[in-house]
């Protein structure tokens, strides 16, 4: 149990346009979600929080604007990379937390996105 | 000064060697330690996690936490090729829906 997935694995396009990742929690219902981003040789770094229904609560300096979340239901949290730059290019990770016997969970994390903007 | 600190290595080990993998931290606030292994290009996954102080063992991996000396430890046993990847330490003042503070993450190579 506790599999989280993400769609597109990988994507390539061009600078200026946008680009959306899905992040899902096949076999639960997560209560948060998160999406980290990974620059090669570096650690993951949070860039936002979302829990279901509400606004998601970013990092200082990710740009809200620039990365849209929504986080729909409790097993769907969406990323979107608006007007994306070749400085965006980078592997963005997502994690799902979630109850388990009115214990919170450890987050689980999904296998990642590599973006690629040209 | 960054909250975690994890020597990147890389580190070279034989098969069947002991693997010693540490973090340093600086806030005392952290409660819960984590340690992740994530292969190449893939979404780190989750070895072991630990409560303040102490040990835990799981089959051939032992966490060790040492709040006193804001330090944090991950031995693996009878190290096996397939160990070979990237060990992430990550910690949080509480568990589940809280931002987790990941170290930069140690690249191991087990050597056959």
């Amino acid at each position: 149990g506790a599999v989280v997935s993400q769609h597109p694995s990988w994507v390539i396009c061009k600078s200026g346009t946008s680009v959306k990742i899905e992040c899902r929690s096949l076999d639960f219902q997560a209560t948060t979600m998160f999406w980290y981003r990974q620059f090669p040789k570096q650690s993951l770094m949070l860039m936002a929080t979302s829990n279901e229904g509400s606004k998601a609560t970013y990092e200082q300096g990710v740009e809200k604007d620039k990365f849209l979340i929504n986080h729909a239901s409790l097993t769907l949290s969406t990323l979107t990379v608006t007007s994306a730059h070749p400085e965006d290019s980078s592997f963005y990770i997502c994690s799902a937390s979630r109850y388990r016997d009115t214990v919170q969970e450890t987050q689980y994390f999904g296998p990642g996105t590599r973006l690629l903007v040209l | 000064q960054k909250e975690v600190e994890q020597d990147p290595g890389p580190l070279s080990v034989p098969e069947g060697a002991i693997v010693s993998l540490n973090c340093t931290y600086s806030n005392s606030a952290f409660q819960y330690f984590m340690w992740y292994r994530q292969y190449s290009r893939k979404g780190p996954e989750l070895l072991m996690y630990t409560y303040s102080s102490g040990n835990k063992e799981d089959g051939r991996f032992t966490a060790q936490v040492d709040k006193s000396s804001k330090y944090i430890s991950l031995f693996i046993r009878d190290s096996q090729p397939s160990d070979s990847a990237t060990y992430l330490c990550a910690m949080s003042a509480n568990f589940g829906n809280e931002k987790l503070t990941f170290g930069t993450g140690t690249r191991l190579t087990i050597i056959p």
